[in-house]
């Protein structure tokens, strides 16, 4: 089983629309989650935390599940320029450990 | 604030060449990292360095040697160049648990 594991999509919603990406992660010992942003041949980029309680930043909401070891993003009122590559990422002291990313097209 | 600075951007090397990527961060950050991300895939650890003087092996290391003199530097030196390391490679920091800060990436074909 893959440490961090993320369906690659793509997931292809009309703007306006609500999506959710959920990020599965193995080691139960991890203490760190964050959601990333990677556009086309671009550097990935920090989204937003992923805290315990969850948390929001605008349109993005991000949770975590320790029991079931996974976390969330929720990305609403989709737009256009949220078509992206979203990786998660987790990690515990020295490293983070990143997903492959899902891959989300928003349509007109 | 330059944040993580890679040099070159891009680089065409001939199969056996060596080259060094260059990574410089201005953030007093400790901990650096060099990934390789090859087309549609994840990122891969190469090498990371804790601090100056030290450092270590990530998930894919063979082919690639790193050394840490300073705390801003991070260069990653490929000494004999093969097909398989034709990839994108970005250099990171961070600080512990905190997020890591990308480079925006040096695009290497080898050829």
């Amino acid at each position: 089983r893959k440490e961090v594991e993320q369906d690659p999509g793509p997931f292809n919603v009309p703007e306006g629309a609500t999506v959710a990406f959920n990020c599965t992660y193995s080691n139960s010992a991890s203490q760190s989650f964050f959601w990333y942003r990677q556009d086309c041949r671009k550097e990935p980029k920090l989204l937003m935390s992923v805290y315990s309680s969850g948390n929001e930043d605008g349109r993005f909401t991000a949770q975590l599940n320790r029991a079931s070891q996974y976390i969330s993003l929720l990305i609403r009122d989709s737009k256009l320029s949220d078509s992206a590559t979203y990786l998660c990422a987790t990690g515990g002291g020295n490293k983070l450990t990143f997903g492959t990313g899902t891959q989300l097209k928003v349509e007109l | 604030n330059a944040g993580v600075t890679q040099t070159p951007k891009f680089r065409i090397l001939k199969i056996g060449q060596s080259m060094t990527l260059q990574c410089a961060q201005d953030m007093n950050h400790n901990y650096m990292y060099w990934y390789r991300q090859d087309p549609g895939m994840g990122l891969k650890l190469i090498y990371y360095s804790v601090g100056a003087g030290i450092t270590d092996k990530g998930e894919v290391p063979n082919g690639y040697n790193v050394s840490r003199s300073t705390t801003e530097d991070f260069p990653l030196r490929l000494e004999l160049a093969a097909p398989s390391q034709t990839s994108v490679y970005f250099c990171a920091s961070g600080v512990g648990n905190q997020p890591q800060h990308f480079g925006d990436g040096t695009r290497l074909s080898i050829l």
